[in-house]
């Protein structure tokens, strides 16, 4: 079974507001990361925050890292239609082994 | 510049047949990746190599051989298939240590029927 959950499992937003996901895990990590899947195709790497950090930005996005009870949240800033896809958070259970979330599906309404 | 390129794109098996699918990369990565995806889940993993010449089992091993080829290539085998491994099957590669961000193919989707 999958080590990470994620929720919502469905999000439906306006176009221009933001769009919030939640990840926990049961591991210690090193790193966790957030990727975006959409439909039907390969997922894309979006970004990675260590443990030794609190928070990240990168453009519209910002995550949040709480490694003492073990969760990260993924914010997405005046969303657009082509955020609609789906969202996972990955992290390593083992030096190798990189495990996802079950995923968030984020519909982006114009 | 190819990325991770994975074969057939569509399959549709009987059930007890055999297959194996195809994923080669030329980023020079040394881990390798092959996931699966049911409808409306996440992924799990099936088998990885972490690199040459190494692989292990992931979450869902049963059913599934793999082998690394080379650097470059990482198979993966379905010897009998049976209707449960109707999914998307997705290879993935990274160069754990230098980058941590794991690269895709843009899937396989089979079928056993």
């Amino acid at each position: 079974s999958q080590q990470g959950e994620e929720d919502p499992q469905a999000l439906s937003i306006q176009e221009g507001e933001n769009a919030t996901m939640n990840c926990s895990y049961k591991t210690s990590i090193n790193n966790l990361q957030w990727y975006r899947q959409n439909s039907g195709r390969g997922l894309v790497h979006l970004i990675l925050i260590r443990s030794n950090e609190r928070e990240k930005h990168s453009g519209r996005l910002r995550v949040t890292l709480d490694t003492s009870k073990k969760s990260s949240s993924l914010l997405i800033t005046a969303s657009r239609a082509a955020d609609t896809a789906s969202y996972f958070c990955a992290y390593y259970s083992n030096d190798y082994k990189l495990s996802f979330g079950a995923g968030t599906t984020v519909t982006v309404r114009a | 510049n190819a990325g991770v390129t994975q074969t057939p794109k569509f399959q549709v098996l009987k059930t007890g047949q055999s297959m194996t699918l195809q994923c080669a990369q030329d980023m020079n990565h040394n881990s390798m990746y092959w996931y699966r995806q049911d409808p409306g889940m996440g992924l799990r993993l099936i088998y990885y190599s972490a690199s040459e010449g190494t692989t292990d089992k992931g979450e869902v091993p049963n059913g599934y051989n793999v082998s690394r080829l080379n650097k470059r290539e990482f198979s993966l085998r379905l010897e009998s298939a049976a209707p449960s491994q109707t999914s998307v099957y997705f290879c993935a590669s990274i160069n754990r240590g230098a980058d941590e961000k794991l690269f895709f193919g843009s899937g396989t989707q089979l079928s056993v029927l």
